[in-house]
């Protein structure tokens, strides 16, 4: 059982659209990170969301985490090629030393 | 100025065989882990350690000891290596060990298990 549903696990776009990246859970979360993977490199972090309901930006990029914790989104306005990459939604419960628990992953390709 | 590294970047060896992936952070972090990344990108925990004690260990299979000789580094060592074996495997560390850390990911080490 996926502990984190992410979706869509793939999104093609022309530029300049609009999109949004949902990650759900019926499990409660202290925090929850949104990271960008490009090929042949380790995750990075863009955000960590920690307070129900918080809303943070990033640019163009906005992230949501939902009032009881359980959810989150990313959306992307204007996209550009220069968004094209992997993204991952991760959780942390209880202790931060259990590690994250990753989604699936969006493969997000915007094309020029 | 590498926060996180890890040796060696590709891996490829034949089934049966041990080998040994290193990890090491000039961060100062206090806690490290290891992830496993399967070929559909899916990133699991597998260890972390917290001032070189092991926190968790998710149900890996005990041909897999991670080492810790100090809190700097967090290496992974895989005894009779199975063709199940092969995938990208991310060390990454955080400051300590809460759950709004961040957490800071080494660039991988592709193993292939022939």
């Amino acid at each position: 059982t996926q502990l984190l549903e992410q979706s869509p696990q793939f999104l093609s776009i022309q530029e300049g659209e609009n999109l949004t990246v949902y990650c759900n859970s019926s499990s409660v979360f202290s925090s929850l990170q949104w990271y960008r993977q490009e090929p042949g490199e380790g995750p990075v972090l863009l955000v960590t969301v920690v307070t129900g309901g918080e809303v943070k930006k990033l640019k163009r990029l906005t992230f949501q985490f939902g009032d009881a914790r359980k959810d989150s989104s990313l959306h992307i306005t204007a996209a550009q090629p220069g968004d094209t990459g992997l993204y991952l939604c991760a959780g942390a419960m209880g202790r931060g030393a259990d590690g994250l628990t990753f989604g699936k992953g969006t493969h997000l390709i915007i094309q020029p | 100025d590498t926060a996180v590294s890890q040796t060696p970047k590709y891996l490829v060896t034949q089934m049966g065989n041990d080998k040994s992936i290193k990890c090491e952070q000039n961060l100062g972090h206090d806690t490290m882990y290891w992830y496993k990344q399967d070929s559909k990108k899916f990133l699991k925990i597998m260890f972390s350690y917290n001032n070189k004690e092991l926190i968790i260990n998710e149900t890996v299979p005990n041909r897999f000891s991670p080492k810790s000789p100090d809190k700097a580094h967090l290496n992974l060592h895989i005894n009779s290596l199975e063709l199940g074996d092969s995938a990208v495997y991310f060390c990454a560390s955080s400051q300590v060990a809460a759950p709004t850390d961040t957490q800071y990911f080494g660039p991988g080490t592709r193993l292939t298990v022939l």
